[in-house]
């Protein structure tokens, strides 16, 4: 069965800290793999996002993510984190095609001072 | 930046009322999703849309749920009798093309008492 799991629920991290958010998937398919965000009130936008070639790939807003295949893993980073970056963060995979999305749980991301 | 716009922001309704959720999805996009997330929990697909009509839909998708795009601008999801099961956030989606990004809209919260 096609799943994400991220494994932190929530995680509080200081600001100019670095940040690493931690993705695992099962997908039967070659997947394609996405990170988006949510901020309060808003709706999901798309950070980045893995179909293939390169495994480490760069998003928007400085973050960026490694797709390791032996680990089934799609971590999420950034160097230095930014208040603004205080939001929840979603691990998605899918396939080709016309397939849905399958969503993580998501890790809610708090940036203290 | 083009947009999905969803009305309302925020519906409360009783248990066995319908409800009507709005969107308006990105106006050269060619298909349309609706996900939902129950609080706490993964977002979740519901149904996806294209060529006026159903693609692929969950195990959520029951028959108290369908989805129509009346106009070609609007893309709706009803829920006939409303069930406290039914709170949740509600994601409308669209995309141009089938690899195409993916933009979510601000969401609908549901609420029903």
């Amino acid at each position: 069965a096609q799943s994400v799991t991220q494994p932190d629920i929530h995680i509080t991290v200081s600001e100019g800290a670095s940040l690493e958010l931690r993705c695992n998937y099962s997908y039967g398919a070659t997947p394609y793999l996405f990170w988006y965000v949510q901020s309060p009130g808003q709706g999901l936008q798309l950070l980045l996002k893995y179909f293939s070639g390169d495994t480490l790939v760069q998003g928007i807003k400085g973050f960026e993510a490694e797709f390791k295949r032996s680990q089934s893993s799609f971590n999420l980073r950034k160097p230095s984190v930014h208040w603004s970056d205080a939001a929840e963060y979603f691990c998605a995979v899918g396939a080709r095609g016309n397939t849905p999305l399958v969503f993580g749980k998501g890790t809610r991301l708090s940036v203290i001072a | 930046e083009p947009e999905v716009t969803q009305t309302p922001s925020h519906q409360v309704t009783q248990m066995g009322q319908e409800v009507i959720l709005r969107c308006v999805p990105i106006s050269n996009h060619l298909y349309f999703y609706w996900y939902r997330q129950i609080l706490g929990q993964k977002v979740e697909f519901l149904v996806s849309f294209y060529n006026n009509e159903i693609s692929e839909k969950s195990e959520i998708f029951d028959d108290q749920f369908s989805v129509e795009r009346p106009d070609g601008s609007n893309f709706t999801l009803k829920i006939r009798s409303t069930k406290l099961e039914d709170s949740a956030m509600y994601f409308c989606a669209s995309r141009m093309g089938q690899n195409e990004k993916l933009f979510f809209g601000s969401g609908t919260q549901l609420s029903v008492l």
